[in-house]
């Protein structure tokens, strides 16, 4: 079986920086990436990593440990639109099927 | 440029109907998945296709078919509807080990 960890819900001030942690178990661990859901859309990419390491992509970074089984996403400059669901998952039998952690529904405070 | 096309976005059954969730695709991915979302939920994958002709179950099969007999479409059939089946389904496709592009969810309740 798989596992993902995250926490179910992170506050924020707007203009901080907040990070969304995961840890997960699975076999067959191929890469880890993240969504961005906000309230009633679709899920939309941010960020992917099959290496260990940090990947930036603007204000979004996400960082991937394979050894420790552990990953996160960093948001800086926290913006009121930032609010949304925020989705780790992991991609498994030579990148065959994503599994989905359950999610983290941050929220901006002004 | 479509991306994932969805049908229908809304959608009323009655327990023990049967229905086939419709998604196209225009990006010739050779991955597919389906997945439905509980309210408050994370995405759990219900069945997922590597290419045409391949499918396999995922993490909550049972109640649905699908199948794959071109690189553009893959339908999901529900065979017998139960009220445990209303959800939001996303279809998804992508690239071996690229981003997964989601359709718009087809919202279901089953009464």
């Amino acid at each position: 079986g798989q596992s993902l960890e995250q926490p179910s819900e992170v506050t924020a001030v707007e203009g901080a920086i907040v990070q969304i942690n995961c840890t997960y178990q699975t076999s067959g661990f191929y890469g880890l990436s993240w969504y961005q859901q906000h309230d009633g859309g679709a899920p939309t990419f941010l960020s992917y990593n099959a290496l260990d390491g940090l990947e930036e992509t603007g204000r979004f970074s996400s960082f991937l440990s394979r050894s420790d089984s552990y990953g996160y996403l960093l948001l800086q400059e926290l913006q009121m639109k930032d609010s949304a669901s925020y989705f780790c998952a992991v991609s498994k039998g030579s990148a065959s099927k994503i599994i989905f952690g359950s999610g983290t529904r941050l929220s901006i405070r002004p | 440029n479509a991306g994932v096309t969805q049908t229908p976005k809304f959608q009323v059954l009655k327990t023990g109907q049967s229905m086939t969730l419709q998604c196209a695709q225009d990006m010739n991915h050779e991955y597919m998945s389906w997945y439905r979302q509980d309210p408050g939920m994370g995405l759990r994958l219900i069945h997922y296709s590597v290419g045409a002709g391949i499918t396999d179950q995922g993490e909550v099969p049972n109640g649905y078919n699908v199948s794959r007999s071109t690189t553009e479409d893959f339908p999901l059939r529900l065979l017998s509807a139960a009220p445990s089946q209303t959800s939001v389904y996303f279809c998804a496709s992508r690239d071996r080990d690229t981003e997964a592009f989601f359709g718009q969810g087809t919202r279901l309740t089953v009464v």
